[in-house]
């Protein structure tokens, strides 16, 4: 069975401040892949990264950073130095054969 | 660039009417998908299509039937709507070329079952 769980159902912080969402996933296959997708207050669903399962470097985007470890079967995210633009509902997923699973979301409120 | 588009974009119905919600791609992608948002229950997978003529179950089909037209346009069909079906629902495609693609949401349809 695939599960990806996000544990953190909502974040508060202030501007500035680097903040974590964290993502365990469930599977039994080693060929996968994974996700994060943005949901800002407007609603649209917004792709941030893709990860397969045979590439465990983490990843580095401006102000967005990606911990994927298979031996704890976690794929963190990073955002440093928080923004108010920031502010979302962050959606952890794990594609198996093209049937994608999501996590229950992860708020963030970044303050100014 | 329209990507994918959802109509409509907000519908009320009563309990036991039904209704089809229409999705349209225009990125030649091979996959097409429905899912539903609830609060705090992340996205729920409710059909998909990986290729034209193709329809599979995900999570959560009960209730739903599904049609994929052509390579550009999925739809959903509620057949007699319930309360419980009040959701967000999302369409998405994918070029899944033999290889995990992103995911292209449509901008949602809002629900409301009477």
């Amino acid at each position: 069975a695939q599960k990806v769980t996000q544990a953190q159902t909502e974040i508060s912080v202030v501007e500035k401040e680097d903040v974590t969402l964290d993502c365990v996933y469930e599977t039994r296959d080693t060929t996968y892949y994974l996700f994060w997708y943005k949901q800002p207050p407007s609603g649209e669903l917004v792709f941030l990264i893709r990860r397969n399962s045979f590439d465990e470097q983490n990843e580095i985007s401006g102000r967005y950073s990606w911990n994927f470890q298979k031996s704890t079967s976690s794929f963190n995210f990073t955002i440093t130095a928080s923004q108010v633009v920031d502010s979302a509902v962050y959606f952890c997923a794990l594609d198996n054969f093209n049937k994608f699973y999501f996590g229950s979301g992860t708020k963030l409120n970044v303050k100014p | 660039n329209a990507g994918v588009t959802q109509t409509p974009k907000f519908q009320v119905l009563k309990t036991g009417q039904s209704m089809t919600l229409q999705c349209a791609q225009d990125m030649n992608h091979n996959s097409m998908y429905w899912y539903r948002q609830d609060p705090g229950m992340g996205l729920r997978l409710i059909y998909y299509s990986a290729s034209e003529g193709t329809t599979d179950k995900g999570e959560v089909p009960n209730g739903y039937n599904v049609s994929r037209l052509n390579k550009r346009e999925f739809s959903l069909r509620l057949e007699s709507a319930a309360p419980s079906q009040t959701s967000v629902y999302f369409c998405a495609s994918s070029e899944d070329e033999g290889i995990s693609s992103p995911l292209h949401f449509g901008n949602g349809t809002r629900l409301t079952v009477t």
